[in-house]
């Protein structure tokens, strides 16, 4: 069985950088063709990808968000990553992690997701 | 960016009716070299994450039931609920990942009529 589940801090003030880590089981991100991805979802708002890292560590992110994202993984602690920098309150959202499927190309299993507020 | 737009943005349906949404990108999603569409769709329920629906545009998985199917090619998709549920009521996504970054469709919102 596969599951993600992300963690990190609820509140975070403005100016901060925030730090998730996705901890996930039932795959290994070292297989061929495996990712883990990043997307987020403001309050009542559509979902917004940010970042993606794949088996071979190749990394992509939201031109957008691409300065203030890095993402990394731990495949010996089935982990990834995300910092962002410079925090704001448009960023509050809830974020998830998603596997990207090696069969299918896109994410097929979800996080339950991880409320982040962002205020002073 | 490849943009994605969906209509409606609200689509109320009677139990047992048709529910039908549409999908639009602005490149084509088709891979000629697989000819496969780059193109899923999710639900989302109230304080869920989003559920993978369908893929490859019209490719079901693994335990959505037949009445979810999708269809289109290129740059223009739909997704058809052929009997709605009760239980369907939901926003639906589209998502291109065809190129990163993956992007969107900004949701159609399926309620009871």
């Amino acid at each position: 069985q596969i599951t993600l589940k992300e963690s990190g801090p609820t509140v975070v003030k403005p100016t901060q950088t925030l730090t998730l880590t996705c901890t996930f089981s039932g795959f290994s991100i070292s297989a061929p063709g495996v990712g883990v991805a990043w997307i987020r979802q403001p309050p009542g708002k559509a979902l917004e990808w940010l970042a993606l890292i794949y088996w071979d560590d190749d990394k992509r992110y939201s031109p957008s968000l691409r300065r203030r994202l890095t993402i990394t993984k731990d495949s010996s602690k089935n982990q990834v990553v995300l910092t962002m920098t410079n925090m704001d309150p448009v960023d509050t959202a809830t974020y998830f992690c998603a596997r990207r499927s090696p069969m299918i190309y896109t994410s097929d299993i979800w996080g339950h997701g991880t409320m982040v507020i962002v205020s002073s | 960016d490849i943009v994605m737009t969906q209509s409606p943005d609200s689509l109320p349906v009677s139990l047992g009716e048709r529910a039908t949404i549409h999908c639009k990108s602005s490149q084509s999603v088709l891979y000629n070299s697989n000819h496969k569409n780059y193109l899923a769709w999710y639900q989302q329920k109230p304080g869920q994450s989003p559920k993978l629906l369908i893929y490859w545009a019209s490719t079901r998985e693994s335990g959505v039931p037949d009445r979810f199917s999708g269809s289109g090619s290129g740059t223009d998709f739909t997704l058809t609920i052929s009997s709605l549920q009760a239980e369907d009521v939901a926003i639906y996504y589209c998502q291109q990942y065809s190129t990163t970054p993956w992007t969107f469709g900004p949701g159609t919102k399926v309620e009871i009529k």
